[in-house]
């Protein structure tokens, strides 16, 4: 009965390859995200989108690009990854987007590029 | 520039001391202003919210327009207090988006 399920929840790979991280939510939510938390702790939005389709796009390099098939889904795929993209993502979810509409966050994806 | 700030990256305190979570916010109009919590292995969740005016677990929050700040309280920390603690103003543009200070994170010791 997980609210927003992430997949993997670990993912190791080299330099160059291409990966994908899964996000899905059982909540109903119009609106789902994904974060990215750097090794400081800093947790910054990188993409939005709301009823399939994309409201925020942050400054994130091209290589990472979300993929919304329905609204209980937002997938997050990555191209030619480089060690700087080792972070932990976190998928979250929310009814809307206004003031009383609190994020339900996933359980995150630790990605280690080696 | 938008901008949020959580001062301090550590903050211990023993059990039963009063905690004080800094959070200034620079922001035009008036946000509204959230803090998050995560746990030690749990997922980061909703601590409170000021338009709530509420108190969770102890904790309160209490908007200062003047000094544009957001600092949590709780006058008595317990060991399970023990996480990180982010400040979140909703920036309520064209497109509604929360950012996130840079955490605080309080260790509370016996």
């Amino acid at each position: 009965d997980t609210a927003v399920s992430q997949t993997p929840k670990y993912l190791v790979t080299q330099m160059g390859n291409d990966k994908s991280i899964k996000c899905e939510q059982n909540l109903g939510h119009d609106t789902m995200y994904w974060y990215k938390q750097d090794s400081k702790k800093f947790l910054k939005i990188m993409f939005s989108y709301n009823n399939k389709e994309l409201i925020i796009n942050e400054t994130v390099p091209n290589r990472f690009s979300p993929k919304s098939p329905d609204k209980a889904h937002l997938n997050l795929h990555i191209n030619s990854l480089e060690l700087g993209d080792s972070a932990v993502y976190f998928c979250a979810s929310s009814q809307g987007t206004g003031i009383n509409s609190p994020l339900h966050f996933g359980n995150g994806t630790r990605l280690t590029v080696t | 520039a938008q901008r949020v700030t959580q001062p301090e990256k550590l903050l211990s305190v023993f059990k039963g001391a009063p905690v004080e979570l800094k959070c200034n916010y620079s922001y035009s109009g008036s946000p509204e202003l959230f803090w998050y919590v995560q746990y030690s292995r749990q997922r980061l969740q909703l601590l409170l919210r000021h338009i709530s005016r509420e108190s969770i677990k102890g904790f309160t929050a209490d908007l200062n327009k003047g000094e544009t700040s957001f600092h949590l309280k709780k006058p008595f920390a317990q060991e399970e207090d023990s996480a990180m603690y982010y400040c979140a103003p909703l920036n309520t543009g064209t497109a509604s988006k929360l950012t996130f200070g840079t955490g605080t994170r309080l260790q509370v010791t016996l």
